[in-house]
């Protein structure tokens, strides 16, 4: 069975420019995270989708990040216009259901804003 | 604001010793906790989920909690070069959402 899985895995472009980034969950499972790691800093969340719908998005920092996963599958989450502070690694989880805690994580996207 | 707090190391032992990594947690609420495992470059792989007060084995890893406490660790036996790794502790509430710890270095030395 295939994991989650990011795409692409490293991203460089310039302050200003728009990037987006793609996951593809666990096939089968409803529940999809967004999360961040910055330099030196923890994993934190971003946003939480439950089949197409947004759950909790309390974590996004600001308008300039949009996440979508239309039909309950893949998700994309778009940074636009890319400031450098939003430099950092990029992650995606999954989980099957309401029973189930355990989240399984994609590779991440190394996203570099110059 | 829930926080997730663990100790950045880096922890350092022996090969064949007892590898101890400990964190805490602030939100009462917490129902589930878990121990990932991240290699530099990697992404985060779970290890470990306790739900319960107590000890909960599985082959040289057992995960440690205590709610009163607001305390949960994991043991590494018989520590191995391959376990050398950032061990990324998380916890959650009803919500499922896992708020993560910052992580700590573990060095296993031959």
């Amino acid at each position: 069975e295939a994991g989650v899985t990011q795409f692409p895995s490293h991203s460089v472009i310039e302050k200003g420019q728009t990037v987006t980034l793609r996951c593809d969950p666990i096939s089968g499972h409803d529940n999809l995270y967004w999360y961040r790691r910055v330099m030196g800093k923890e994993i934190k969340f971003l946003l939480h989708f439950v089949k197409e719908s947004k759950q909790d998005e309390s974590g996004m920092p600001n308008n300039r990040f949009l996440a979508e996963r239309t039909g309950g599958t893949y998700s994309t989450l778009k940074v636009q216009p890319a400031e450098l502070e939003d430099s950092g690694v990029y992650f995606c989880a999954s989980r099957p259901d309401r029973t189930t805690a355990e989240a399984f994580f994609g590779q991440g996207t190394r996203l570099t804003v110059v | 604001q829930k926080e997730v707090e663990q100790n950045s190391g880096p922890l350092s032992v022996p090969e064949g010793a007892i590898a101890s990594l400990n964190c805490t947690y602030s939100d009462r609420g917490s129902q589930s906790f878990f121990w990932y495992r991240q290699y530099s470059g990697k992404s985060p792989e779970l290890i470990m989920f306790i739900y319960s007060n107590g000890d909960k084995e599985d082959g040289r890893f057992t995960a440690q909690l205590n709610k009163a406490s607001q305390y949960v660790s994991l043991l590494i036996r018989d520590s191995q070069p391959s376990d050398s790794a950032t061990y990324l502790c998380a916890v959650s509430g009803g919500s499922y959402i896992p708020t993560f710890g910052r992580g700590t270095s573990l060095i296993v030395h031959p």
